[in-house]
């Protein structure tokens, strides 16, 4: 079955610092990989996504992501963390089903909460 | 721009009692969703919608019913509310086709006692 595994519960950067979110998951077929950030409150905002071609692929606020096939791995990156960047971040696939083939079910990870220290 | 629009942000509900939640979006998209947020577990589908007039069962639909009758708006029922189903609910829309970016609502936040 479809999966997707964020190992890390809960992690704290200090400001300025480098930062990596993991990503795994399982899927048959060439996977359709998305990041979302959830801010306090809020609903959860697009990052980054990936679909085939280059395997490191930019998003918003600074951040990136590579996809590995061989580890099924598509982990979030970003070089230098901002206090405002403290929110749950959610690792997803796209999971074709039904209906004519398209992409209409998203499979999340259990997420990351990120903290910022200053 | 709107976007994706949920009716009620808040609602605190009896066991046994029923209510809807409502979802608009104005993006003229066709496929919408239904997700609930339970802590530790991420978000999980209950039902989803390729068009109007449609819907489909997701991961977790017991417990739920949901209408499309409007492309813009894609209702979630529960008949008989229980306190499992205090949770985060979270309405979603996309464009048809293959992998395309999901908007969020800014969910409603339910609780059963």
């Amino acid at each position: 079955a479809q999966s997707v595994t964020q190992p890390d519960i809960h992690i704290t950067v200090s400001e300025g610092a480098s930062l990596e979110l993991r990503c795994n998951y399982s899927y048959g077929a060439t996977p359709y990989l998305f990041w979302y950030v959830q801010s306090p409150g809020q609903g959860l905002q697009l990052l980054l996504k990936y679909f085939s071609g280059d395997t490191l692929v930019q998003g918003i606020k600074g951040f990136e992501a590579e996809f590995k096939r061989s580890q099924s791995s598509f982990n979030l990156r970003k070089p230098s963390v901002h206090w405002s960047d403290a929110a749950e971040y959610f690792c997803a696939v796209g999971d074709v089903v039904g209906y004519g083939g398209a992409t209409n079910k998203l499979i999340f990870g259990t997420g990351t909460l990120l903290a910022v220290q200053p | 721009n709107a976007g994706v629009t949920q009716t009620p942000k808040f609602r605190v509900l009896k066991t046994g009692q029923s209510m809807t939640l409502l979802c608009a979006q104005d993006m003229n998209h066709e496929y919408m969703y239904w997700y609930r947020q339970d802590p530790g577990m991420g978000l999980r589908l209950i039902h989803y919608s390729v068009g109007e007039g449609t819907t489909a069962k997701g991961e977790v639909p017991d417990g739920y019913n949901v209408s499309r009758l409007k492309k813009q708006n894609f209702l979630l029922g529960l008949e008989s509310a229980a306190p499992s189903q205090t949770s985060v609910y979270f309405c979603a829309s996309s464009r048809q086709g293959v992998g395309t970016e999901a908007f969020f609502g800014q969910g409603t936040r339910l609780t059963v006692v």
